[in-house]
């Protein structure tokens, strides 16, 4: 199956600061690429969709302005958490997809804790 | 919006047991995935239906989706602690729609 890379796999951050995960599709060209949230003991929760090339759709709930997404490449997208808070820590996971409604492949996460 | 239960929330049996787990929603989805999450990782795809009343058959797994496509089963033979994780469904439409998620424990 295709693979899906994540970088950092954790991150710490102090409380105010900015932090940015990258994730990339590594042997596929990935027109849409998908951004979770999990919390401890849940399940995965849709944050947003990004298109390459155009602005990303976020799930009602999301702050737009807090968690930014590029998806500047066919391969890359980043999700920058923005002003981080102790409560925005979690586990944040992406996936990958040729286009919107094909099959998603997941990356294997980042952790982010925020003291 | 659409929801997805998943049952038994948490499930813990001995080896060698059978089990299903169960993902019911009120809404219907053009296709529905089964996931396997270990602790710290993403999640990974075991199994895709797209046919109502579909049944696929992976080694001790076997996946069924409804005739409605708005549920969907996941029976295990022989469990083994290997099959211990995080069990979750999704719902495919124009995005997926993850369930509640079933924890699995097998005990050796």
């Amino acid at each position: 199956g295709a693979v899906v890379s994540q970088h950092p796999s954790r991150v710490i951050c102090k409380s105010g600061t900015s932090v940015k995960i990258e994730c990339r599709s590594l042997d596929f060209q990935a027109t849409t690429m998908f951004w979770y949230r999990q919390f401890p003991k849940q399940s995965l929760m849709l944050m947003a969709t990004s298109n390459e090339g155009s602005k990303a759709t976020y799930e009602q709930g999301v702050e737009k302005d807090k968690f930014l997404i590029n998806h500047a490449s066919l391969t890359l997208s980043t999700l920058t958490v923005t002003s981080a808070h102790p409560e925005d820590s979690s586990f944040y996971i992406c996936s990958a997809a040729l286009v919107s409604t094909d099959t998603q492949y997941f990356g294997p996460g980042t952790r982010l804790t925020v003291l | 919006t659409q929801l997805l239960e998943q049952s038994p929330q948490f499930l813990s049996i001995q080896e060698g047991e059978n089990l299903t787990v169960y993902c019911n929603s009120s809404s219907v989805f053009s296709s529905l995935q089964w996931y396997r999450q270990e602790p710290g990782e993403g999640p990974v795809l075991l199994v895709t239906v797209v046919t109502g009343g579909e049944v696929k058959k992976l080694k001790r797994l076997t996946f069924q989706f409804g005739d409605a496509r708005k549920d969907s089963s996941l029976h295990i033979t022989a469990a083994q602690p290997g099959d211990t994780g995080l069990y979750l469904c999704a719902g495919g439409n124009e995005k997926l729609t993850f369930g509640t998620g079933t924890r699995l424990t097998i005990i050796p």
